[in-house]
């Protein structure tokens, strides 16, 4: 089974609809991110959270939120899609020490019309 | 500001051609170096990170190399099957978080 697992793997939904997509580990991490990806713009980061309790906002929090409801889940909400949230977004989780290397998830590809 | 620069933007070869992928930083303190294979649709997978200057890594036909301001990827006898983004990111001593390149988008001809 994959270490890092996003659902849904693929949604498509209209303007204004609230949207969760939905991040579970089993790495035993305390460290967990979401980035969205946009052709030619790479990897941002909209929110991270080193543990439970904390939260912290990315480069690109606007229009998003988070839930960090135990150490395994991790869940990003579009409150109310617009059409540029149109992305791949993707989860990930690192250990944080001695190293962040992050793993990533298989990804979500939301389609907002 | 942290910044991380990835060339080619891409990059096409023939089978068997062998050739490196550029990451150039400026970081202040440098505590990781990364590099990721991202194949379409899919999420990025971790191939190597580095320390310290004159650190090398390995893996299969890829061998990852760091200096003070620059790491490079090289591909030895590139196959088809190693088509795929290559990403790279850093992260400083004083940050928590990543930042990656735009990478570099690597097409294998048969």
């Amino acid at each position: 089974d994959a270490d890092v697992t996003q659902t849904p793997r693929n949604r498509i939904t209209k303007t204004g609809k609230r949207i969760m997509l939905e991040c579970s580990q089993t790495k035993g991490h305390d460290r967990m991110y979401w980035y969205r990806q946009d052709p030619g713009l790479g990897l941002r980061l909209i929110y991270y959270s080193f543990d439970v309790k904390d939260i912290n906002k990315g480069e690109i929090s606007d229009g998003y939120s988070v839930s960090r409801q135990a150490q395994a889940k991790f869940s990003l909400s579009l409150e109310s899609a617009i059409p540029n949230q149109t992305a791949l977004y993707f989860c990930a989780t690192s250990e944080g020490t001695p190293t962040d290397t992050q793993y990533f998830g298989p990804g979500t590809r939301l389609t907002v019309l | 500001e942290d910044q991380v620069t990835q060339s080619p933007e891409a990059l096409r070869l023939q089978e068997g051609e062998s050739s490196s992928l550029n990451c150039s930083y400026t970081v202040s303190g440098l505590r990781g170096l990364f590099w990721y294979r991202q194949d379409p649709g899919k999420g990025p997978e971790f191939l190597f990170t580095l320390y310290s200057a004159g650190e090398e890594k390995e893996k299969e036909r890829l061998k990852a190399t760091l200096t003070k301001k620059e790491s490079f990827l090289h591909i030895t006898a590139p196959k088809p099957e190693d088509s795929a983004t290559y990403l790279c990111a850093v992260q400083a001593g004083g940050s928590y978080i990543p930042t990656f390149g735009r990478g570099t988008s690597l097409i294998v001809h048969p």
